[in-house]
């Protein structure tokens, strides 16, 4: 099981550019989480899905950012236009329910000059 | 909304010394609590997860405490070694299956 798989793991971009991050998750569990960490604000969760449904989105900045789970073994990020404001790392996580633990995977570092 | 604090935000130890690291959240009404571990760089490792009617729960040199009603949980570390310096995060899940981070503590082992 090779675990969460985020791409591409870093992501150098020049503002105003579109940026899609990417996750393929565990088969098995029901829960998405994307998270973005910076060093000012630690980790913030932006938006989770449960069953590719948006649960709660009110981390999400701004309008700007999107996500999308079109099935089970597939969501998306995206920032459109980017900002430099948006350079962290952003992280994909998994989980069942609430009893569930949630498991990351390894970031995508993303940089906006 | 969940506030979480973790203190001490640093530490510097020899190895071999048994550890403490605390927790604190304001909203005790949790399903549970996770700790991590981030090493710099890299994604975060679960460690352990400990249910809200669970007092303790441990995994090897690690042994988590819970105490809901007060809004507190300790990590302890035994007999510390140089591979356990990592940044070390607690994360209480609310309900909506939503985690809130702290801010973490890093901790360094020297050999």
């Amino acid at each position: 099981d090779a675990g969460v798989i985020q791409s591409p793991r870093h992501e150098v971009t020049e503002m105003g550019q579109e940026v899609t991050l990417r996750c393929k998750p565990i088969s098995g569990h029901n829960s998405l989480f994307w998270y973005r960490q910076t060093m000012m604000r630690g980790l913030e969760l932006l938006i989770y899905f449960n069953n590719n449904v948006p649960i709660d989105d009110s981390g999400m900045p701004e309008d700007r950012f999107s996500a999308k789970m079109p099935n089970a073994s597939f969501s998306t990020l995206k920032i459109q236009p980017s900002e430099p404001r948006d350079s962290a790392v952003y992280f994909c996580a998994q989980g069942g329910n609430s009893y569930n633990e949630q498991f990351f995977g390894p970031g995508t570092r993303l940089t906006v000059l | 909304k969940q506030e979480v604090t973790q203190i001490p935000a640093a530490l510097s130890v020899p190895e071999g010394e048994n550890l403490v690291l605390n927790c604190s959240f304001t909203d005790s009404a949790i399903y549970n609590l996770q700790w991590f571990r981030q090493d710099p760089g890299k994604g975060l490792t679960s460690l352990l997860l400990i249910q809200s009617s669970q007092r303790e729960q441990t995994s090897g040199r690690l042994n988590a405490s819970l105490d809901k009603s007060s809004g507190r949980s300790t990590l302890y570390i035994a007999a510390s070694q140089p591979g356990d310096s990592a940044t070390y995060l607690c994360a209480p899940r609310n309900a909506g299956n939503m985690l809130t981070f702290g801010g973490g503590t890093r901790l360094m082992v020297k050999p």
